[in-house]
């Protein structure tokens, strides 16, 4: 089972809006809406952003949404604020025999 | 409030064993799955290993699987991870995590080091 694909960087200056795609196949992104998103700071655990495509937990900011089509979702996050520089990680159930299966990592970077 | 605080991480040969444990409290921990997630230095997260509830269904990624064994202690409110025949690649930070049983993770504990090297 491969990593999902996302892109190595992603940057934007304070207040514009970042897409970040998380690329799959039909066997985890494309065949199910368990895809969620992380968060993760320098030295820090990963936080919990988005869950099932689109919902978010309840105390994160809703300047961080999620999106779904076909094979690849997207993590958008408007308003970008310097906290917000950090590495994301997306992740999938997978129907192969890993059943999770995370992306490769992006780190957003503000300008 | 929600905690998962991990230990037993450390400085293991290759061939050799380690024994990571992570205690949870702030939620009943009997009512929910739990998993081992890892991070090489550097690198991405890498799921590791699943445990349902009871304990009945365990999952383990190919890369861990006859090596590692997970378990738990619903009366401690604690999570194992026994890991064996060590290699240089298993080096990483070990994170629990607590499993929504909606394939995500909603809780991670700050993790432990384990480092394989002669």
């Amino acid at each position: 089972q491969s990593a999902l694909t996302q892109p190595a960087s992603v940057s934007g200056s304070p207040g514009q809006s970042i897409t970040i795609s998380c690329t799959g196949t039909s066997s985890d992104v494309g065949g199910y809406n368990y895809v969620s998103w992380y968060q993760q700071h320098p030295g820090k655990a990963p936080k919990l952003m988005i869950y099932e495509v689109s919902n978010r937990p309840s105390g994160v900011s809703n300047r961080f949404s999620g999106s779904k089509s076909g094979n690849t979702a997207s993590l958008t996050i408007s308003g970008l604020q310097a906290e917000d520089e950090a590495d994301y990680y997306c992740s999938s159930y997978t129907s192969s025999s890993t059943f999770y299966v995370f992306g490769t990592g992006t780190k957003v970077t503000v300008l | 409030q929600v905690q998962l605080v991990e230990s037993g991480g450390g400085l293991v040969k290759p061939g050799g064993s380690l024994r990571l444990s992570c205690a949870a409290s702030g939620f009943t921990f009997s009512d929910y799955y739990m998993s081992w997630i890892r991070q090489a230095p550097g690198k991405g997260l890498e799921w590791v290993s699943y445990i349902s509830s009871s304990g009945s269904t365990i999952y383990y990624a190919d890369s861990v699987k006859g090596r590692f064994t997970i378990s738990r202690d619903n009366a401690k409110n604690s999570l194992y991870l026994q890991m064996n025949s060590l290699r240089a690649e298993d080096t990483a930070v070990y994170y629990c995590a607590r499993d929504s049983s909606g394939w995500y993770w909603d809780y991670w504990g700050q993790g432990t080091l384990v480092t394989v090297s002669s």
